[in-house]
């Protein structure tokens, strides 16, 4: 299996502007997570699925975040109106029944 | 939520020296894994330790769940073993992370 896949790598852009994440889970993982990363707040969740259904996103900061998983080899995170403090590293993991999570390599968001 | 804090937060060490990394937590977890953040931000899986003792190669990991702590031991380092190394325990469904140690290994 490839793991995680995330696309971009790296984006950056303007402050005002939508910006879509995306993630590919490992093939049969029921479980999906989306996980922020900056230096004063270290790895904090943002949403959690099983089995394409949002069980929890008590850690998406506010109403410009949303995210989807329209089937189960697909999720997407999007920020709009993006801001420079969203500037981070966005993770997207899976897991599935055997407990142990995988990472992807992450996108490297930067808003100017 | 579970609270995972992890000591030392920062650790350098000459090349070939021996270290441990602690990891203690505040409630019973369904399991514990560590991970490895190179350089480039890649977060790498070591270890899925809900107990027991592993190893692999130069490393291995414990875990005492009763006692709520784990402690990862790194052997001989090496200059690639740089990074920050992660322990993120699950309680229900979600891992959450300790702030990690970075760890300098100078040639």
């Amino acid at each position: 299996d490839a793991g995680v896949i995330q696309s971009p790598r790296h984006e950056v852009t303007e402050m005002g502007q939508e910006v879509t994440l995306r993630c590919k889970p490992i093939s049969g993982h029921n479980s999906l997570f989306w996980y922020r990363q900056t230096m004063m707040r270290g790895l904090e969740l943002l949403i959690y699925f099983n089995n394409n259904v949002p069980i929890d996103d008590s850690g998406m900061p506010e109403d410009r975040f949303s995210a989807k998983m329209p089937n189960a080899s697909f999720s997407t995170l999007k920020i709009q109106p993006s801001e420079p403090r969203d500037s981070a590293v966005y993770f997207c993991a899976s897991r599935g029944q055997g407990s142990e999570a995988f990472f992807g390599q992450g996108t490297r968001l930067t808003v100017v | 939520g579970i609270q995972v804090e992890q000591s030392p937060p920062d650790l350098i060490l000459q090349e070939g020296a021996n270290s441990t990394l602690r990891c203690n937590f505040s409630d019973s977890v369904n399991n514990l894994q560590w991970f490895h953040q190179n350089p480039w931000g890649q977060l790498i899986n070591l270890f899925y330790i809900p107990s027991g003792t592993k190893q692999n190669g130069r490393l291995s990991a414990t875990t005492v769940a009763t006692e709520r702590y784990s402690l990862l031991y790194i052997s001989s380092s090496q200059t690639t073993d740089s990074g920050v190394y992660f322990c993120a325990v699950k309680g229900d469904y979600k891992l959450s992370f300790g702030a990690g140690t970075t760890v300098t290994v100078r040639a």
